[in-house]
């Protein structure tokens, strides 16, 4: 099975603040790779797919890059409502598994 | 708007059953893959099973092979997930959510609580 880390588990940053959060497979995913947002209490909510591709109504501050192993995830300016928890993805093979996730919280 | 209603959490005794349904509505239910996403408290996310638009392709994450079983009614536009031989590490709030042709999940539901307790 592909294991999925992400690094740091945690980050304080203040609001209009750039963040970069990253994510690195134990194998080659080639692009496929998703990120999520979650919220206490909420479902998670899809921001990246295919590593790059913004989801309909995601924030055009939110990007993602990386191909085979090596994956960023940046917020170009931190807003009030991004702090919470991000998640990575792997859809390359089967199962599908997530990194252990990356606390954004306020500084 | 898409919208998906999970149902049927609660808490139940390890060893026994439990049946998961998820109400889709707002898109063609029948066009897409479906999967369940499960949150243990306080941890991360993990991927449960998923099933294919036609019902006859069904994958499942190894700890839960031969103990769960996602099915599905396009007809009803529901999704289901039985869950038998429960231990008390099933313990989560279990989401459907629809996925791409790859696993990459794009709408979630807002979760059904599981707990494993005697």
């Amino acid at each position: 099975d592909i294991q999925m880390t992400q690094s740091p588990s945690s980050v304080s940053a203040s609001v209009g603040d750039r963040v970069t959060i990253t994510c690195r497979a134990s194998q080659g995913i080639s692009f496929w790779l998703a990120w999520y947002q979650q919220k206490p209490g909420k479902a998670p909510k899809l921001l990246i797919y295919a590593a790059s591709s913004l989801q309909s109504e995601v924030p055009s501050r939110f990007s993602g890059s990386g191909s085979g192993t090596d994956f960023t995830l940046t917020i170009s300016s931190l807003q009030p409502e991004d702090f919470a928890t991000y998640y990575c993805q792997q859809a390359n093979s089967f199962p599908p598994a997530f990194g252990q996730g990356t606390r954004l919280e306020i500084k | 708007e898409v919208q998906l209603v999970e149902s049927g959490g609660g808490l139940v005794q390890p060893g026994g059953s439990l049946r998961l349904s998820c109400a889709a509505s707002g898109f063609i239910f029948s066009s897409y893959w479906m999967s369940w996403v499960r949150q243990a408290p306080g941890k991360g996310l993990e991927w449960v099973a998923n099933i294919k638009q036609d019902g006859r392709e069904k994958y499942y994450v190894d700890s839960v092979q031969g103990r769960f079983t996602i099915s599905r009614d396009n007809a009803k536009n529901s999704l289901y997930l039985q869950m038998n031989s429960l231990r008390a590490e099933d313990t989560a709030v279990y989401y459907c959510a629809t996925s791409m042709e790859v696993p990459m999940f794009d709408y979630w539901g807002q979760g059904a609580l599981v707990t494993v307790s005697s």
